[in-house]
This record gives C-alpha cells, structure tokens and sequence, in this order.
C-alpha cells in the first residue's frame, strides 16, 4: 500500500497567516493527490483534486502544489473559518490511503 | 441534491454481525461507484470498500477481506456493507460516498456509528 506521511500532527497560527501542509507520498504517485478540510461531527469536505485543482466553491486562499513525491496545501491567509483538520488522500492504487492528518488551531 | 443516508449502525458485540445500508438520491446512482469509507474516534479517515456501478468489480481493504461485503441494489438507489466477525478495531464511523472525479469524494453521508463493545 501506498503511504502517504503528512506533517505537521498540529499546528497553531493566527487569522492572517500564511500556512503550509505537507504529505510525502511512499512512492511516485503522479498527481494523484486530494486534500479534504473536516469539522467536528462532519464528514470531510473535498478542497482540492488531483494535486492542484481548486474544487469549485472553494475560496482561492486555499493552493495545491507538488514537487515528485511531495505534496502540499498552502492557506495563503487563514480565516477564522479555516481551523479545522486537513487531510490528504492518494488514489493511484486501491487501496486509496490518507495522511495521518494536521489539526489547525487558533494560537 | 446529491443526497447520501447512511443507516444500520449501533452497538455491537465481538464476533457479531451488523449490515449498513447507503440510500442515494439526486443522481442517477447506477452510474458511480460508491464507497465505504470509515474513520475511527480522533483517527484519520479508513477506505473500507468500493463496488462498480454495475456491482461486477469490488475492492476490499486487507483489514476487512473475508468478514465485510459491499454490495448494490441499484433498482433501491441503495448499497450495503455487511459486516461479519465484528472486532473493537472495527469501531468507527462508517461513511458512504460517492467516487467523483479524480479518485476525490465530494458527497458523503452524515456517518453512522459502529461501536463494538462487550
């Protein structure tokens, strides 16, 4: 199974801030790569696909990027609405796999 | 609307059974794979399972190959996960979702809880 190693655990920031996550992919997976956004009590909630590509109705503070196996999802200036927990997810194989996740807090 | 139900989850005890049902409304449900996607207290989310839109290719994640079925009634909007040889690792919510593009899940159920517990 593909692994997908997602970093930080955790990480506090202030509304303005500018924040970066990372998920290092076990092996090369093209750019098969989403990132979720969850809230407590709710299922994920899909913010980009395939490496870079903003789901419609997503605002455009939220960036994908990927450099070989790396990938990362930038927030260029958090809102209060962005404290959440991030995940990614890899579909070049089944089975498709998630990082371990980064819970976003308010410092 | 896209709309995803999950139901049939509870409590249960080690070594029983439990069969959760996903209804779907909103789409034309025998046109996509669906999924079983789990995720246990403070845990990331689990793929499960996946079964085509014609039923005929079906996926298992190794944790559960040979005690979980997925499976689809497409005349019912609705598809199934039926769980057998239930273990404490097996606690989690359980979510259905749709495959969309990209591998992604767009739509997802509110999740049903799976709790096993002596």
């Amino acid at each position: 199974d593909i692994q997908m190693t997602q970093s930080p655990s955790s990480l506090s920031a202030s509304v303005g801030d500018r924040v970066t996550i990372t998920c290092q992919a076990s092996q090369d997976i093209t750019n098969s790569v989403n990132w979720y956004q969850q809230k407590a009590g709710k299922a994920p909630n899909l913010l980009i696909y395939e490496a870079y590509n903003l789901e419609p109705g997503v605002p455009s503070r939220f960036r994908g990027s990927r450099f070989g196996a790396e990938f990362t999802l930038t927030i260029s200036s958090l809102q209060p609405e962005d404290f959440a927990t991030y995940y990614c997810q890899q579909y070049e194989n089944v089975p498709s796999t998630f990082g371990q996740g980064t819970r976003l807090e308010i410092k | 609307q896209v709309h995803l139900a999950e139901s049939g989850g509870g409590v249960v005890q080690p070594g029983r059974s439990l069969r959760l049902s996903c209804t779907a409304s909103g789409f034309a449900f025998s046109d996509y794979a669906m999924h079983w996607v789990r995720q246990a207290p403070g845990k990331a989310p689990d793929w499960v399972a996946v079964i085509s839109y014609d039923g005929r290719n079906i996926y298992y994640a190794e944790s559960v190959k040979g005690r979980f079925t997925i499976s689809r009634d497409n005349s019912k909007n609705t598809f199934y996960l039926q769980m057998n040889s239930l273990t404490s690792e097996d606690t989690a919510v359980y979510y259905c979702a749709r495959e969309d593009y990209s591998g992604s899940y767009v739509y997802w159920g509110q999740g049903t809880l799976v709790a096993v517990s002596s």
